[in-house]
């Protein structure tokens, strides 16, 4: 199947843990991204990478690292995990950047419900 | 910023219509996106405009005014299975990135 997979799908975890979230795209597209969203269902960028390069990195802190070994996958570790980490996170892919591009339509992977006690 | 409105909740009845609108920065407006998102899982797309005017696809159509920053979705013959959020979001030149609105929450009751 064609698709993004992300794994785990749930985590729960206690606070000042280190933790990964694994995300693989083959879809053969050429960017990648990580979104969280929130208790209230709202969805915010975190990081844009376009063929292993970071393009897009919002006001995340820097306990979140993503890592991009090559296009086709996109990581993201968290450090040091806080109670306000808990929500979903989503990655996804697109086949081009989406500056003034046009339909560039992102397919998302299921999410990874991060809890942090 | 690049504030994405939309209102938070619908209801509407099996059989219906209903029209979920988003308003928008229009400085730099490059397209605007709905997904559809069910509970608990990944949001999918469902259309895209970057013209003025309406785009039609089976139940669902979706509308742009450019100069009103303004757009909506709408969504004929409601099915029970349409109940989920909408998400309107916004591509701006220069601007790497897709800005989501924070979601309209659509349930559609018998």
């Amino acid at each position: 199947d064609t698709a993004v997979s992300q794994t785990p799908k749930y985590l729960v975890t206690q606070m000042g843990n280190d933790k990964s979230i694994k995300c693989e795209q083959n879809l053969g597209h050429d960017t990648m991204y990580w979104y969280k969203q929130d208790s209230k269902k709202f969805l915010k960028i975190m990081f844009s990478y376009n063929n292993k390069e970071l393009i897009i990195n919002e006001t995340v802190p820097n306990r979140f690292s993503p890592k991009s070994p090559d296009k086709a996958h996109l990581n993201l570790h968290i450090n040091s995990l806080e109670l306000g980490d808990s929500a979903v996170y989503f990655c996804a892919s697109s086949q081009d950047s989406p500056s003034g591009s046009g339909a560039n339509v992102l397919t998302f992977g299921a999410g990874s419900r991060l809890t942090v006690l | 910023g690049q504030n994405i409105d939309q209102p938070t909740e619908m209801t509407a009845t099996e059989g219906a219509i209903v029209q979920i609108n988003c308003t928008y920065q229009t400085s730099g407006f490059n397209g605007l996106f709905w997904y559809q998102q069910h509970a608990g899982e990944a949001p999918t797309f469902l259309s895209y405009n970057v013209l003025d005017g309406l785009e039609e696809k089976g139940r669902f159509s979706s509308f742009l005014s450019r100069s009103k920053g303004y757009s909506y979705l709408l969504l004929k013959e409601l099915q029970m299975k349409d109940s989920a959020s909408y998400l309107c979001a916004v591509t701006y030149t220069g601007f790497q990135k897709l800005v989501f609105g924070t979601g309209t929450r659509l349930l559609v009751s018998p």
